[in-house]
Parts: C-alpha cells; structure tokens; sequence
C-alpha cells in the first residue's frame, strides 16, 4: 500500500492552523497512525487509529480520516511543534510510511 | 519506565552480515509485538520487519526479504535482528519500536537507534 503525504514541506508561524494530507493507495479503514520526528532524533507516536491521541500528546494536534484519505491538524502551531511530520498504514503488512511533511518556521 | 535501547551497529562492508540487539525493560516484553523501522541518512522512515510477541510470526518488507532475519529471546527480554549481504542502500539508522496495548501493529515507543554504515 501507497502512501502519498502533501505537501512535502511547508512554511508557518507560531499560532498558525496545520493541515497535512495523508492518501493511501487502497482503503486501509481507519489503520492510520502519525509520528512526529526532530532533527537527530528518534520518531515520537503521536495519533493511532486516524484520531486517537497516544498518552501524554497535546489537544492542539487531532487527526480525521477513513478509508483512503486523512488529515492532521495542528490548531495552533507551537515552537515545539517544528518537526517533520510521517503518516503510516498498519492495515496490512508490509506496514508503509508516507513520505514525511517538514513543517518550518515561517 | 518503559525502554527499548539498540546496539550492535558499525561500519560493514557490501556482503557482510551485522547483528542488531534491541533490549527491552519496563513492560512484560513477551506480550508485545515488536518491530525494526530504518532511516537513510536525510530520508523518510523504511519498515524493516516484525515479529510477534511469541516469536511465532514474522513480517518483512520486500528489501529485506531471504537477508534479513528478525529473532526475539523472551527469557532476555531482547530482540534480534541478522542482516546479511549488506548493500550500500541499507545506510540507514535502525530503531527498535514497542508495539502498542492497542494492536501488535500500532507503534509505541520508540528507541534511539543504531547506526549501520554499508561501505568499502
């Protein structure tokens, strides 16, 4: 399974709405998870299940989706909230990753 | 606290073998899946390969299928992972990832990673 992130990298400021897109090639139903990664470190879970928080990730992020096409909203673009951005479907093996949405200070 | 720390990696040349280690602490390690995920220097995340939490099952991506070998030893809380016939195009950092309560395949924790260098 094909997963297609958009765009590739984008440019906002502290305070900002994020919206990123996430398409899979076939349906995958709601078997989305997102990971967040900084520079020179190791990928950190952020949401399963297209809009299921893990522990401890903060309200501003939610994601939205089934089937073939979901999103990841950041609400209000914090410092820390600079990152790169991967989607993933666990719908079936091989697991596939997107191919990742850098997000920058504006 | 839960764990999960890497080691094993280096510098191999094209047609080697490496062994990665993966050791575990803080959750009872024989109940979870766990997976290997790899990052080329300056590129996106690469699924490796998965293994169940009794080590009856394993998974692999098509890269890596009949080279790669993921193991797991529940009474040491780690997991392997023997890679053979290295080629240049598996350069990459390799993590070790916790599966979640929720589904053997949602990814939890994370570890640091190890660096694997496939040169001349």
């Amino acid at each position: 399974i094909q997963m297609t992130q958009s765009p590739s990298s984008l440019s906002a400021s502290v305070g900002d709405r994020v919206t990123i897109t996430c398409r899979a090639s076939q349906d995958i139903s709601n078997y989305l998870a997102w990971f967040q990664q900084k520079p020179g470190k190791a990928p950190k879970s952020l949401i399963y299940g297209a809009s299921s928080l893990q522990s401890g990730v903060p309200s501003h992020f939610s994601g939205s989706g089934s089937g073939t096409d979901f999103t990841l909203t950041i609400s209000s673009l914090q410092p820390e909230d600079f990152a790169t951005y991967y989607c993933q479907q666990y719908n079936s093996y091989p697991l596939t990753f997107g191919g990742g949405t850098k997000v920058e200070i504006k | 606290e839960v764990q999960v720390v890497e080691s094993g990696g280096g510098l191999v040349q094209p047609g080697g073998s490496l062994r990665l280690s993966c050791s575990a602490s803080g959750f009872t390690f024989s109940t979870y899946a766990m997976h290997w995920v790899r990052q080329a220097p300056g590129k996106g995340l690469d699924y490796v390969a998965t293994i169940s939490g009794n080590g009856d099952s394993t998974y692999y991506a098509d890269s890596v299928k009949g080279r790669f070998t993921i193991s797991r030893d529940n009474s040491k809380n780690t997991m392997n992972l023997q890679m053979s016939s290295l080629r240049p195009e598996d350069t990459a950092v390799y993590y070790c990832v916790k599966s979640s309560v929720f589904g053997t395949t949602i990814f939890d924790y994370w570890g640091q990673g190890t660096l694997v260098t496939v040169s001349s």
